[in-house]
């Protein structure tokens, strides 16, 4: 069974602080994604990935990178942390050429203070 | 990417079939039409795609209408697990990426 984790359901962190969301999948899946999930808004990538050490600019990617040093994790950074990245991060992948199909992890709720 | 129109939320009673349609009125005549859901408290999960021709698999049917400009995700039997917000997603198969929009609440009841 396809599987995608991610390292905390739920984090509290402090504005300002440096924040870490690590995403891992088993599927040997080249694409990798970073979405975040806000009442009334949807959801919205921030950045993928196709591939190791490769990344690319969602449609709001300010106030965030990523890191892909292995092909299994993708990993989400909150520079800074401000309070209106309180928000579900959720993390996907998918077969190169079939972004259409996605398999997504459980999400982490993030609570920044 | 194609504008799509879905009811806010619908209820359905256990057992009984459902039906979430969409519309898509500018879909290209590339674009599959994906469908996902999410359960409470989980990330998206896939349900279904297809282009022009009606799909099934374990977890529902899907029908498209002749001209694509809209479909209908359906849930033979829904259950209380179905109880989730169900996205009805055109895209191309290729070099896209998803964009889900405000989804349809199902509501299932006992």
């Amino acid at each position: 069974d396809v599987k995608v984790t991610q390292s905390s359901r739920y984090l509290v962190k402090r504005t300002g602080e440096k924040v870490f969301l690590e995403c891992v999948q088993d599927m040997d899946h080249e694409n990798m994604f970073w979405y975040r999930q806000d009442p009334g808004l949807g959801l919205r990538l921030i950045y993928f990935s196709y591939d190791v050490k490769m990344k690319e600019k969602g449609d709001i990617p300010e106030g965030y990178s990523v890191s892909r040093e292995k092909k299994e994790r993708f990993s989400l950074i909150l520079e800074s942390a401000s309070t209106n990245q309180t928000s579900m991060y959720l993390c996907a992948s998918s077969l190169p050429g079939h972004q259409e199909t996605q398999y997504f992890g459980p999400g982490t709720r993030l609570l920044v203070l | 990417d194609a504008k799509t129109t879905q009811p806010n939320s619908m209820e359905s009673n256990e057992e009984e079939p459902v039906h979430l349609p969409c519309n898509h009125s500018t879909i290209s005549g590339t674009d599959y039409i994906h469908w996902y859901r999410q359960l409470p408290s989980q990330g998206p999960e896939y349900v279904i795609h297809g282009l022009t021709s009606n799909v099934n698999n374990r977890m529902a049917s899907l029908a498209i209408a002749e001209d694509r400009k809209s479909s209908t995700l359906i849930l033979h039997r829904a259950t209380l697990r179905d109880a989730a917000v169900y996205y009805c997603i055109p895209g191309g198969n290729a070099g896209n990426m998803l964009t889900f929009g405000g989804g349809t609440r199902l509501m299932v009841k006992p």
